[in-house]
């Protein structure tokens, strides 16, 4: 299995453009989750899916993001209008959870933003 | 208080020392317990997992869980240059989030 794709691996945009990340996951994992990276705040849960729904969205800062999961094999994180506190790695992961066992999240090798 | 607290060090020593992480926490509803390992520029990749109190050992690696005192360990015995790497704990209670702590820095030197 190629394990979770993010793309693109590194972006950089100026202050006001919009901002796309894209995640592909592992494939028959059922859970999605997008999480942020920085020095000071080290790796925070933004949002997660199960099943293409969203379950919890308390972890996005603000209304300028929004993620979607149109289908099992595909999920977006957009920022618009995107500013320099958003800079940041972000890591889309993956798990296949079942009714009593917790399993594990893959991590895919995260997208590099940096705003200017 | 946060909810996971962990040392960010950076914890530097030499190759073939007992090296020991640990995270404290204060959410009691936290069942499961993990270490994931995280190389420069990599994503983070599970290294131990365990349920509720107790240890588990794989290979150099040992994890330990008091439930009690909310606080859990990560040994690595005779570490190794390749052990250089950042560890972050990471707990989930319920549901599926997880909740990291924000890593520890650890270089093994040859």
């Amino acid at each position: 299995d190629a394990g979770v794709i993010q793309s693109p691996r590194h972006e950089v945009t100026e202050m006001g453009q919009e901002v796309t990340l894209r995640c592909k996951p592992i494939s028959g994992h059922n859970s999605l989750f997008w999480y942020r990276q920085t020095m000071m705040r080290g790796l925070e849960l933004l949002i997660y899916f199960n099943n293409n729904v969203p379950i919890d969205d308390s972890g996005m800062p603000e209304d300028r993001f929004s993620a979607k999961m149109p289908n099992a094999s595909f999920s977006t994180l957009k920022i618009q209008p995107s500013e320099p506190r958003d800079s940041a790695v972000y890591f889309c992961a993956s798990s296949q959870t079942r009714t009593s066992l917790q399993e594990t999240q893959y991590f895919g090798p995260g997208t590099r933003l940096l705003v200017l | 208080q946060k909810e996971v607290e962990q040392d960010p060090g950076p914890l530097s020593v030499p190759e073939g020392a007992i090296v020991s992480l640990n995270c404290t926490y204060s959410n009691s509803a936290f069942q499961y317990f993990m270490w994931y390992r995280q190389y420069s520029r990599k994503g983070p990749e599970l290294l131990m997992y365990t349920y509720s109190s107790g240890n588990k050992e794989d290979g150099r690696f040992t994890a330990q869980v008091d439930k009690s005192s909310k606080y859990i360990s990560l040994f690595i015995r005779d570490s190794q240059p390749s052990d250089s790497a950042t560890y972050l704990c990471a707990m989930m209670g319920g549901s599926e989030k997880l909740v990291f702590g924000k890593g520890t820095k650890l270089t093994v030197n040859p």
